[in-house]
């Protein structure tokens, strides 16, 4: 079975310039989660989604992070001026919410760097 | 304010011997724990939880202890082998509950020698 499935798997680019990072959740999984790892503050919560709709956004750092879910099988992370202090690993995970509780299944990440 | 605290960055033990990792938490409202394992450049992979109904779980050579008074959980690796080497992170599920919030710890790095 297809896991969790991230693109790009690296992305370098100039501040200033806009950053879209993408993922395909596993199928029938129908909440997806999108995380930044850092070594300051390690794996972070930045939004997460439950049936395409955004529950929690309070851990997007600020209006430059914008994250969109327009079907269930897809889901952008968008970074609209990127800044250097944006560079990190992104995760994005889904899990299904069926009986009991459900673990989270990763990607295997986007590391970002911005210059 | 971490609510999630892995206080040992790294650990290194010996192959076939045990392997003890620690996790404190101060929120007693999380009823729900789970242990990731990352290796390098993949993501973090799902290995044990725990309801905080429990106080052990066991699967395989990988056991998970709560002790709920003290806040405190451990991941028991018995025997230690080199592929076991990784980035072990404690999770917690969040106060949303049903929706699988995970707070996570920042790891321990497990180095198994042969």
């Amino acid at each position: 079975d297809a896991g969790v499935i991230q693109s790009p798997r690296h992305e370098v680019t100039e501040m200033g310039q806009e950053v879209t990072l993408r993922c395909k959740p596993i199928s029938g999984h129908n909440s997806l989660f999108w995380y930044r790892q850092t070594m300051m503050r390690g794996l972070e919560l930045l939004i997460y989604f439950n049936n395409n709709v955004p529950i929690d956004d309070s851990g997007m750092p600020e209006d430059r992070f914008s994250a969109k879910m327009p079907n269930a099988s897809f889901s952008t992370l968008k970074i609209q001026p990127s800044e250097p202090r944006d560079s990190a690993v992104y995760f994005c995970a889904s899990r299904s919410s069926g009986q009991g509780e459900q673990p989270q299944h990763f990607g295997d990440g986007t590391r970002l760097s911005i210059l | 304010d971490q609510q999630v605290k892995q206080n040992s960055p790294s650990l290194s033990v010996q192959e076939g011997r045990i392997s003890i990792l620690n996790c404190d938490y101060t929120n007693s409202m999380f009823d729900y724990f789970l242990w990731y394992k990352k290796y390098p450049a993949e993501g973090p992979t799902f290995l044990i939880s725990i309801s905080s109904i429990k106080d052990k779980n066991e699967d395989g050579r990988f056991t998970v202890f709560l002790n709920k008074s003290a806040k405190h959980l451990s991941l028991h690796i018995v025997p230690s082998q080199p592929g076991d080497s990784a980035v072990y992170f404690c999770a917690a599920i969040g106060l949303e509950g049903s929706q699988g919030n995970l707070i996570f710890g920042k790891g321990t790095k497990l180095s198994v020698k042969p």
